[in-house]
């Protein structure tokens, strides 16, 4: 198992601004996975952060709208850039050890 | 099925009773099945992982089965509690693709 810490747990954001939510795990871990899910959608993949790497992004996610870093293999940032409404969402940091274990979110509101 | 579908969206059930409820998914190229449980200002939780047609697992008052030939999944829980109140994810695949839930409400 894992246990994973994220914060913010929320925040309410303007339009046009930036905000970075940390994860953290307990043990070192290869690859690190972040999810969002909108309101009444799936959970969804934006990208997969790997240690020494860049990150990989999944379709219809760009670097230059959600940076994520990865320092080393117990930590990781994603950006959420120039925010929008749409971009209202709780986000989830995971790792996966056969099943997905879960940070507790970040419940983004913006203007 | 192109993508994973649950349904119901959202299920009200009388304390006591049991219940059930669906996931679907593409049948080709079959690879695993999770479900979760996601309370309100928690993680989501892993309840199972099922790889094989015809499974079934347990977890207490909690059980699914599979079909990996049709593509579908249900997951039971029976004598429902008031702790049972969350909302149950589905995910399919090497990438573990979610559906969108269904939220499930125990009324006392």
């Amino acid at each position: 198992s894992a246990v994973i810490s994220q914060k913010p747990s929320r925040d309410i954001c303007q339009r046009g601004t930036s905000l970075t939510i940390q994860c953290q795990v307990d043990s070192q871990v290869t690859m690190m996975f972040w999810y969002r899910q909108q309101p009444g959608q799936s959970l969804t993949l934006i990208a997969t952060a790997n240690q020494g790497s860049e990150a990989t992004y999944e379709s219809g996610f760009v670097i230059d709208k959600f940076p994520i870093s990865r320092p080393n293999l117990t930590f990781s940032t994603l950006t959420v850039s120039n925010m929008s409404p749409e971009d209202s969402s709780i986000y989830l940091c995971s790792v996966r050890a056969g099943e997905l274990f879960f940070g507790e979110g970040s419940r983004l509101t913006v203007l | 099925i192109l993508n994973v579908e649950q349904s119901p969206q959202s299920l009200h059930v009388q304390e006591g009773d049991s219940t059930n409820f669906t996931c679907s998914f593409p049948s080709s190229n079959f690879y695993a099945l999770h479900w979760y449980r996601w309370e309100t200002a928690k993680s989501p939780e892993a309840l199972f992982v099922m790889t094989l047609n015809g499974d079934e697992k347990k977890k207490g008052r909690i059980s699914a089965t599979l079909n990996t030939k049709e593509g579908y999944s249900y997951l039971y829980i029976k004598g429902s509690q008031p702790e049972d109140s969350a909302t149950y994810l589905c995910a399919h695949g090497d990438k573990i693709i979610f559906g969108k839930g269904t939220r499930l409400h125990i009324l006392p």
